[in-house]
C-alpha cells in the first residue's frame, strides 16, 4: 500500500513571497490533515478535512494560509504572503474515517525555509 | 488545557539500556495516548498506544505505562538498539465538537550508543 505522498520535499522562498504544497493521501482515507511542525517541535494542527468538507480549521491563520481539498482526494495547503516564523516542515496525514482512535498515516513533509 | 507535556528534551542512553520518557496532560477529555517514532527526514508513525482503561500495554521491546489519577503517561523501551534513536512524541486525542484532535508533545530526541 502506498504511503502518503507530498511534495515538493523542500522549498525555499524569500518573505512576502506565496507558495503551495500537494499531498495525495492513502488512497480510500477519508480524512486529510495539515500539520506545522516548527523546528524542535511537536506537530500542530492547521486544518482537519473530511472528504472535501472542512471539519476543524480553528488553528489555521486564515489571513494568509489556505487549504483546500478537491473532489475529496489531494490537497493543496497554500501561504501567501509568507513570513519568516513559517519555516517549518509541513506534515500531511490522512486517516480512513473520522474516529479519535483512528491512526494517522503521515507524509514525509515538505521543508520550508523563509528568508 | 489541551497541551500534552513532554520530557526530556533529550536522552542519551547505552545500547542494552532502558530509555523512559514522560508525558503529562490536564484535559480529561483526552481518552487515547499514541506515541509516534520519527526519523530524520520521515513523518512521524505510529509506534503504540493506550487507552486509560488500562494500566500498561505492551508491544515487543516497547511499553506504556499509563496513571490515569495523576494524567501522566510513559513509554519505556526494553534492551535499547541503536536503531531506535530517533525523536518520540506523545500524543492525546479526544473526539471534540465531531472532530479528532490530537495533540502532540513537544517531543524527546533519542540517541542510543552502541
Amino acid at each position: 500500500e502506498a504511503g502518503v505522498a507530498q511534495s515538493p520535499r523542500y522549498k525555499i522562498i524569500e518573505k512576502r513571497q506565496s507558495v503551495a504544497f500537494w499531498c495525495n493521501p492513502i488512497s480510500g482515507h477519508a480524512t486529510l490533515y495539515w500539520y506545522q511542525q516548527i523546528l524542535g517541535q511537536g506537530p500542530k494542527l492547521l486544518i482537519q478535512f473530511q472528504n472535501n468538507g472542512v471539519v476543524d480549521d480553528s488553528q489555521l491563520p486564515k489571513d494568509r494560509f489556505s487549504a483546500e481539498r478537491l473532489k475529496g482526494v489531494d490537497s493543496t495547503l497554500k501561504i501567501q504572503p509568507a513570513k519568516l516564523e513559517d519555516s517549518a516542515v509541513y506534515l500531511c496525514a490522512s486517516s480512513l474515517l473520522l474516529g479519535h482512535t483512528d491512526t494517522q498515516y503521515f507524509g514525509p513533509g515538505t521543508r520550508l525555509t523563509v528568508l | 488545557q489541551q497541551q500534552v507535556k513532554q520530557s526530556p528534551q533529550s536522552l542519551i542512553v547505552q545500547k542494552g539500556g532502558i530509555p523512559i520518557i514522560n508525558c503529562a496532560y490536564e484535559n480529561t477529555a483526552f481518552d487515547y495516548f499514541p506515541w509516534y517514532q520519527q526519523f530524520p527526514g520521515k513523518g512521524p508513525a505510529l509506534l503504540i498506544a493506550i487507552r486509560p482503561d488500562v494500566s500498561e500495554k505492551k508491544e515487543g521491546r516497547f511499553t506504556i505505562s499509563f496513571n490515569k489519577s495523576a494524567k501522566q503517561f510513559s513509554l519505556h523501551i526494553m534492551d535499547s538498539q541503536p536503531g531506535d534513536s530517533a525523536t518520540y512524541f506523545c500524543a492525546a486525542s479526544a473526539l471534540f465538537q465531531g472532530a479528532q484532535k490530537l495533540v502532540f508533545g513537544q517531543g524527546t530526541r533519542l540517541t542510543i550508543n552502541p
